[in-house]
C-alpha cells in the first residue's frame, strides 16, 4: 500500500529547539507539501517542493524553513520553536503525472511547544 | 483556484445516502471538481473527481451539473465512519500545473455526522 510516512505521531519540544518534522513517500511523486492545521484556520500550506532542492514558500512560511535533498523525503525544520508554532502538522505528496491523480497525506505530526 | 461553497455540516442517518453539496459557479473550462474527506486526528484522504461526467468509484459518487457550476458527492450507503469533513475543492489537474502552481488550497469544507 502506497503511503507518506511522518517520522513522529506526537511530539513535545521545548521553547526555543530545533526541531525537525520527517516525511517519506513511497510513490516516486515530485511534489511535496507541508501543511498546518488548527481549529478554525483549516489546512494552510507552510512550504512546498516540485523538484530535488527545490522549495518554495507557501502561505504562512515565517519561523520554517525545508529541506528536500532525496525525492522521496522532505523535512520541516523549526530553527527555534516557539508556543505558536503548536499545531498539527500534515506532510503531503503529489505527481506530475497525468495517469496518477490526487494528493496523498500523511497522519500528521502534532507538536506541541513548552 | 475557483472558489467553492458548501454547507457547514449536515447530519445522515446509518445506511442512507449522504448527498453533499458544492457551489462553484466560476469555473473554468480546465478546472477539474475534486473531494477529499478528513476524518478526525488523520491526514485528509483524496475521494475522487471529475471534469464533466458523473464519475463513481468505490467510495463515492460524483454528479456534476450540466452548467458544471455545482455538484454532489453521493456516499450511497453511509457509515459511522464515514463522519468526517468533506471538502470540494477545484483546480487544474495535477499534471497540468508545475512548479509552483501545483499546491492545494483547502476551504472550511462541510462537517458530515452519521448516527445511528
Amino acid at each position: 500500500d502506497v503511503k507518506v510516512t511522518q517520522s513522529s505521531r506526537y511530539l513535545v519540544k521545548r521553547t526555543g529547539e530545533k526541531v525537525f518534522l520527517e516525511c517519506v513517500q513511497d510513490m516516486d511523486h515530485e511534489n511535496m507539501f507541508w501543511y498546518r492545521q488548527d481549529p478554525g484556520l483549516g489546512l494552510r500550506l507552510i512550504y512546498f517542493s516540485y523538484d530535488v532542492k527545490m522549495k518554495e514558500k507557501g502561505d504562512i512560511p515565517e519561523g520554517y524553513s525545508v529541506s528536500r535533498e532525496k525525492k522521496e523525503r522532505f523535512s520541516l525544520i523549526l530553527e527555534s520553536a516557539s508556543t505558536n508554532q503548536t499545531s498539527m502538522y500534515l506532510c503531503a505528496s503529489s505527481s506530475s503525472d497525468r495517469a496518477r491523480v490526487g494528493y496523498t497525506f500523511g497522519s500528521g505530526t502534532r507538536l506541541t511547544v513548552v | 483556484d475557483a472558489k467553492t461553497t458548501q454547507p457547514t455540516s449536515m447530519d445522515c442517518a446509518e445506511g442512507r445516502a449522504a448527498n453533499l453539496p458544492c457551489n462553484h459557479s466560476t469555473i473554468s473550462g480546465n478546472e477539474y471538481v475534486y473531494w477529499y474527506r478528513q476524518i478526525h486526528s488523520q491526514g485528509p484522504q483524496y475521494i475522487i473527481h471529475g471534469l464533466k461526467n458523473n464519475e463513481t468509484n468505490e467510495m463515492a459518487s460524483l454528479i456534476i451539473t450540466e452548467d458544471r457550476k455545482s455538484s454532489t458527492l453521493i456516499l450511497p450507503h453511509a457509515t459511522l465512519r464515514d463522519t468526517a469533513v468533506y471538502y470540494c475543492i477545484v483546480r487544474p489537474p495535477e499534471y497540468i500545473l508545475t512548479g509552483g502552481g501545483n499546491k492545494l488550497t483547502f476551504g472550511t469544507g462541510t462537517q458530515l455526522k452519521v448516527e445511528l
